[in-house]
């Protein structure tokens, strides 16, 4: 059964500062990795898309590493600023369904 | 073109009620996934719609049903309510293809308070 872990659950940062964000899955068998983001009470962005034949993919300020052997996924943000304030969720593949990770929830101070 | 839409936004309904959420996908998707959000349980997976048809269901008890019409729109059920089925329900359409069920948009959600 996948299960996928996210650390931190929280991060608190000072505006600018580069933060990573970190996500384990137990099944390295996995088509893709994808990034959300979600704002409170609201629904998921999806933010980047990794297919398992890809390390890496970038977006603007993020850049989202996949290592499918370690069963392990980074989401590094550059230059943070106050409007990345959200929480992040990581999510793989099941059986015609996502499994998702608890999420980190980032705040970044002005 | 436009997203996934879910309606209603937000309601609250008291124990023993039912409730019946809907979902429109995006123009041209005609999988439809479900799933519920809550604090302690983070997203769990419902179920999953696809022609019209329950391809995937998850762990959840009978109480929660639903049902995919022709032009792809879904509707979610929750009968009896209890205390702990408040929570965001978000939909999801997904494109046909061999990883079109892992390619999600996500809807805004729908905020069931049960009172």
């Amino acid at each position: 059964k996948q299960e996928v872990t996210q650390i931190p659950a929280a991060l608190s940062v000072p505006e600018g500062e580069n933060l990573v964000l970190n996500c384990s899955f137990t099944d390295s068998a996995i088509y893709n990795l994808q990034w959300f983001r979600q704002d409170p009470g609201k629904g998921l962005t999806s933010l980047l898309l990794i297919q398992s034949s890809q390390r890496e993919q970038t977006s603007g300020r993020l850049n989202a590493s996949l290592d499918k052997s370690s069963g392990r996924s980074t989401l590094y943000i550059a230059a943070s600023q106050p409007g990345d304030s959200a929480t992040y969720l990581c999510a793989v593949p099941g059986f015609q369904k996502l499994v998702f990770g608890t999420g980190t929830r980032l705040l970044v101070s002005p | 073109k436009a997203g996934v839409t879910q309606t209603p936004r937000y309601l609250i309904k008291t124990r023993g009620q039912q409730v019946t959420l809907s979902c429109s996908p995006i123009s041209g998707h005609r999988s439809v996934s479900w799933y519920q959000q809550t604090p302690g349980q983070g997203l769990q997976f419902l179920f999953e719609y696809f022609s019209e048809t329950q391809r995937n269901k998850g762990n959840f008890p009978g109480r929660f049903s639903g049902r995919q019409f022709s032009n792809s729109r879904s509707e979610m059920n929750v009968s009896t309510l209890e205390l702990g089925d408040s929570a965001l329900y978000l939909c999801a359409s997904s494109p046909d293809g061999p990883l079109g069920a892992n390619v999600l948009t996500f809807g805004a959600g729908s905020r069931l308070t049960v009172l």
